[in-house]
């Protein structure tokens, strides 16, 4: 089983601030994806990275894929309240044809 | 270009009878991956179908089963329903994800409540 570990689970901040959410696992992934989910709605996929050391960037959002390809961070520059929502990291390994999410990390950004 | 779509939006049923779920994927996507998300939970992997095929199955009793038709559309279906089968189903469609940068496209979901 490859587990996805997220931390924190739980993130409230003031607009404006930086904040840094982590994806870490034991085990290494093809690729890994990012994705957003807002209450009552599907997970919208924002990145996928497949690189060892790769970084990618979305506006206020960067994404990087560890050099070993087990863990990945995403950092938001002056978070805004729609970056309201429950942030999930998902691995793909493509050895056992197994995509796995971690539990997300919830995050607030307040006015 | 139309994104996933899934029926029914809502489901109610009571225990020990059976729920079907469908979806369409994003035209020209072959695979449909089944999720289980539990309120305030993560999404746990409940099934994989790839040009017709069970590609892959999560940690789930057989009475939940599906089937991927020949137009990619799949179906899932929960038999002998339980209080602890309610939860928000999300499909999902993806080319191969071993592509470079491929990823999965969630449709909106079906909330099933089990009373």
């Amino acid at each position: 089983t490859q587990l996805l570990e997220q931390s924190p689970q739980f993130l409230s901040i003031q607009e404006g601030e930086n904040l840094t959410v982590y994806c870490n696992s034991s085990s290494v992934f093809s690729s890994l994806q990012w994705y957003r989910q807002e209450p009552g709605e599907g997970p919208v996929l924002l990145v996928t990275v497949v690189t060892g050391g790769e970084v990618k960037k979305l506006k206020r959002l960067t994404f990087q894929f560890g050099d070993a390809r087990k863990d990945s961070s995403l950092h938001i520059t002056a978070a805004q309240p729609g970056d309201t929502g429950l942030y999930l990291c998902a691995g793909w390994a493509s050895g056992n044809n197994d995509m796995r999410f971690g539990a997300g990390t919830r995050l607030t950004v307040k006015p | 270009e139309a994104g996933v779509t899934q029926s029914p939006t809502h489901l109610i049923k009571t225990r020990g009878q059976q729920a079907t779920l469908r979806c369409s994927p994003i035209s020209g996507h072959t695979s449909v991956y089944w999720y289980q998300q539990a309120l305030g939970l993560g999404l746990q992997f409940l099934l994989w179908y790839d040009e017709g095929e069970e590609r892959n199955r999560g940690n789930f009793p057989p009475r939940f089963s599906g089937r991927q038709f020949p137009n990619y559309s799949s179906e899932l279906n929960v038999n002998a329903l339980e209080l602890e089968d309610s939860a928000l189903y999300l499909c999902a469609s993806s080319l191969d994800l071993g592509l470079a940068g491929a990823g999965q496209y969630f449709g909106p979901g079906t909330r099933l409540l089990v009373l």
